[in-house]
């Protein structure tokens, strides 16, 4: 069964903090680590797919790093604001296309 | 450019009736295809995924199926809803590592079952 957990659950942050979430999956069948930004109950929106171990990738203030041969990936948000307030999710895609999500890490930025 | 369209976007289905979900790609070809369940207070469970016609790989056992007439066509379906199957479902499609291999989700479709 393959197993892709993220931690923390949830972190309340207060605008301006930085942060970091984590996401541990496999690290056999590796194809694609992604990155995803989600609000429940619409689609989620694509921030990074990363295939490469040491893959760093940065989209304004949020960046993420990854690490097949250990099985993680690091997400970041430099300067939370407001508006970053959302689950992030991860999602491991093994050499056979399929592709699991982690249950999320909730992130509340207060003003 | 490519789309992925799902429907119908809500359903309030009674215990006991069938259901279909539909979803369909435009713009690319031989996409793998993928059904996500998010059931309350929960994250994205994988049902169903598919990398050709007729080849469905089935995740959780449950009384839902799924198929793939088509080669950017995949349905989810089931002969008789349980309550539990209420929930807010998600089709979704990617391409390879060459293209991107960014998925790409479809607008959801809410099923209540009452």
């Amino acid at each position: 069964i393959l197993n892709v957990e993220q931690s923390p659950q949830s972190l309340h942050v207060q605008e301006g903090d930085s942060t970091n979430f984590t996401c541990s999956f496999p690290s056999s069948n590796f194809y694609a680590l992604h990155w995803y930004r989600w609000e429940t109950a619409k689609s989620p929106e694509a921030l990074f797919v990363m295939t490469l171990n040491g893959d760093e990738k940065k989209k304004g203030r949020i960046s993420a790093t990854l690490n097949t041969k250990e099985g993680y990936s690091y997400l970041y948000i430099k300067g939370s604001q407001p508006e970053d307030s959302a689950t992030y999710l991860c999602a491991f895609m093994d050499s056979s296309y399929k592709l699991i999500f982690g249950s999320g890490t909730r992130l509340l930025v207060r003003p | 450019s490519q789309t992925i369209h799902q429907w119908p976007a809500t359903l309030v289905q009674p215990v006991g009736s069938p259901l279909s979900l539909e979803c369909t790609v435009e713009g690319t070809s031989n996409p793998n295809l993928y059904w996500y369940r998010q059931a309350a207070g929960r994250g994205l469970q994988l049902l169903f995924y598919s990398v050709g016609i007729g080849q469905i790989s089935s995740e959780v056992p449950q009384n839902l199926s799924a198929s793939r007439p088509q080669d950017r066509q995949f349905i989810l379906s089931s002969k008789k809803l349980l309550l539990s199957d209420s929930g807010f479902y998600l089709c979704a499609w990617s391409g390879t590592i060459s293209s991107g291999n960014t998925i790409y989700f479809g607008e959801g479709s809410w099923l209540t079952v009452v």
